[in-house]
Parts: structure tokens; C-alpha cells; sequence
């Protein structure tokens, strides 16, 4: 079956030091793959995305994230948390040629600590 | 560019009642998408749309939840009757078709419509 895994439910990170949330996948083919953040009583907002090329992709607010065909993941990484870094963070993945189905992970809340 | 439109924000019914949500998406986007979120974890998908044609509805509990989204454009998603356990946030989101017009796929969501069922 194909899925999105975040294996940890919330990170806490002291504000300057660097951060990471982890995402793996488990999908045939080769998908699209996307953060996204979700701030209290907001929608998504997308972060960025891995298509094609380089394997670290730049998003906004200063985050990266680096695919690893290998390991078939796709970790969210920041050098220096910042405390409005506080939300929920959630890694999905797009098959594109199969309806464009869309798969999410469970979702990492962050914690950044002042 | 306008972003995804959403209504209401927020909706409280007793158990048994109807509630309808709407959404208006980003013009020129070919998918729509409702997912279903509870309080902390990750968005459910119920309905895909791709123009005015239903992709994925597997996880839509047809007996009392249906959704349609007319000329292709508006979606209105629909709960009758209602039951506690649809106490949560119904996120629309859309799509512009991954290579249609140079489309990479990201979904944009509506601030969601916050749903309390006592």
C-alpha cells in the first residue's frame, strides 16, 4: 500500500538551533513531493515542493528540504528555529498519471521553545 | 490571485440536522478536493473532483454525506443528517493539473469550515 510516514508526532526544538521533521514514503513510480504548514484554526499553506532536479529544494520562511531517492525521504530542515516556527507541519506526496491522487502524512507538531 | 474561498468559517448543529458547506476555487483549477480534518491529525480526503467528474469518493460515507460541484466550478459539500462524530474542519483545496499549464501539483486550501456537532 502506498503511504506517508512521519514517525514523530511533535519535535521540540530551542529557538536558533536547527531543526528537522522527517517524512518517508512508500509509493511506486515517482511522485511529486510537498510540505505543507498549518497554523491554529488556518488552512494549509504550502512550503515547497521536490519535482525534479536539484535534491535540496528552498520554500518559504527560510525552510529546505532534501529528498533522498535512496531512503525515500523527504526531511524538512531549517538552520536556525524561529518560536512563529510553532505549527503543524504536514509531508505529502502526488502521484501524478494516477488521477493526481494526493497522499498525506499524519502530521509533526513543532515546538519551538524561546 | 484570489485564493480558495470557503463558507461559513464556522457552523453549530445538533445531531440529526443538515449542514452544507460551500467552496469557490481558485479560477482555472481543474481539481477540487474536500478532506475532513479532526482536531489533530492529518486531512482525510472524502471527494476528489476533476472538472465537474468525481476521481475519488471511497472514503465519502454516502449514506450521509454527498457533494457536487456543478459546471465545474463551485462545490458545495452537504451532511444529512449529521452525527457527532462529524465534529471537525472540512478543508477545500485546489489544483491546476500536474503538467496542465505548467502545474507542479501543489494544492491550495480555503481556511476551512469549522463544523461542532452537539
Amino acid at each position: 500500500a502506498q503511504s506517508v510516514a512521519q514517525p514523530e508526532d511533535q519535535v521540540n526544538v530551542a529557538e536558533g538551533n536547527p531543526l528537522t521533521v522527517k517524512c518517508t514514503y512508500s509509493v511506486s513510480g515517482n511522485p511529486y513531493l510537498f510540505w505543507y504548514v498549518q497554523y491554529p484554526n488556518r488552512g494549509l499553506q504550502f512550503l515547497l515542493k521536490y519535482i525534479t532536479g536539484d535534491n535540496l529544494v528552498k520554500g518559504s520562511y527560510g525552510f529546505e528540504a532534501e529528498f533522498n531517492k535512496s531512503q525515500t525521504s523527504f526531511h524538512l530542515k531549517k538552520p536556525s528555529a524561529l518560536v512563529s516556527d510553532s505549527a503543524l507541519y504536514f509531508c505529502a506526496v502526488r502521484l501524478p498519471n494516477r488521477d493526481d491522487k494526493i497522499i498525506f502524512g499524519k502530521g509533526t507538531r513543532l515546538h519551538i521553545l524561546p | 490571485e484570489a485564493g480558495v474561498a470557503q463558507s461559513p468559517r464556522y457552523k453549530i448543529i445538533e445531531k440529526r440536522q443538515s449542514v452544507a458547506f460551500w467552496c469557490n476555487p481558485i479560477s482555472g483549477h481543474a481539481t477540487l478536493y474536500w478532506y475532513q480534518q479532526i482536531l489533530g491529525q492529518g486531512p482525510k480526503l472524502l471527494i476528489q473532483f476533476q472538472n465537474n467528474g468525481v476521481v475519488d469518493d471511497s472514503q465519502l460515507p454516502k449514506d450521509r454525506f454527498s457533494a457536487e460541484r456543478l459546471k465545474g466550478v463551485d462545490s458545495t459539500l452537504k451532511i444529512q443528517p449529521a452525527k457527532l462524530e462529524d465534529s471537525a474542519v472540512y478543508l477545500c483545496a485546489s489544483s491546476s493539473m500536474i503538467g496542465s499549464g505548467g502545474g507542479t501539483g501543489e494544492l491550495f486550501f480555503g481556511e476551512g469550515s469549522r463544523l461542532t456537532v452537539l
